[in-house]
């Protein structure tokens, strides 16, 4: 079974500031990966993914992922924090094969603040 | 213009009653899901049905019945309503080539009392 733990359910920084949020997962195959976001009272929206090929992987607002095999991680980053960033972020896995079950990390919240 | 949509987005009701929330994809898509999503904001994922086919069907009390009339379309049944089913409902869908890229609906927020 494959899992993911996102590590600090709130993080806060200033504009202008780098964005970290902390995602390890668990899988006993090769895991596709994912970051969606979460505005406020809306649904999910795809932020980058991780399925094959280059590990480093660039997503939408400016936002990158780098997969870690050696570390089983998949950290979400972005150079420069701007107010509309503020959100929850998922980070979410599938196994190849069963890509239609996507297992969500419990979130971590993004606080911007001036 | 909406690529995934919910009705209600907010439904109140009281404990025993039965309803139902629809779900529509105008995206073309051959795969749709429903999430539950809890007050910690955990998402986890309930069906999944694929050319009105069921294929994922998690652990949920059978009281959760979905039903798909069509591929664009996905709607949850809820008989006998319990202060536990108090959620956010989030219906999904993926293109066929592509499961795992899953568009979000906006969700309902169902509030048992």
């Amino acid at each position: 079974a494959q899992s993911v733990t996102q590590l600090g359910s709130h993080v806060s920084v200033s504009e202008g500031a780098l964005v970290l949020l902390r995602c390890n997962y668990s899988s006993s195959v090769p895991p596709y990966l994912f970051w969606y976001v979460q505005y406020p009272n809306q649904g999910l929206q795809l932020l980058l993914k991780y399925t094959t090929g280059a590990t480093l992987v660039k997503g939408i607002n400016g936002f990158e992922a780098e997969f870690k095999k050696s570390e089983t991680s998949f950290h979400l980053t972005k150079p420069s924090a701007h107010m509309s960033d503020a959100a929850e972020y998922f980070c979410a896995v599938t196994l190849t094969g069963t890509a239609s079950k996507l297992t969500f990390g419990t979130g971590t919240r993004l606080q911007v603040t001036l | 213009d909406t690529a995934v949509s919910q009705t209600p987005k907010y439904l109140v009701t009281q404990m025993g009653n039965d309803k139902s929330i629809k779900c529509e994809q105008n995206l073309g898509h051959d795969t749709m899901y429903w999430y539950k999503q809890d007050s910690k904001k955990f998402l986890k994922i309930m069906f999944s049905y694929n050319n009105k086919e069921l294929i994922i069907n998690e652990t949920v009390p059978n009281r959760f019945s979905p039903k798909s009339p069509d591929k664009a379309h996905l709607n949850l049944h809820i008989n006998s309503l319990e202060l536990g089913d108090s959620a956010v409902y989030f219906c999904a869908s993926s293109p066929a080539g592509s499961r795992y890229e899953q568009y979000f609906g906006p969700g309902t927020r169902l509030t048992v009392t």
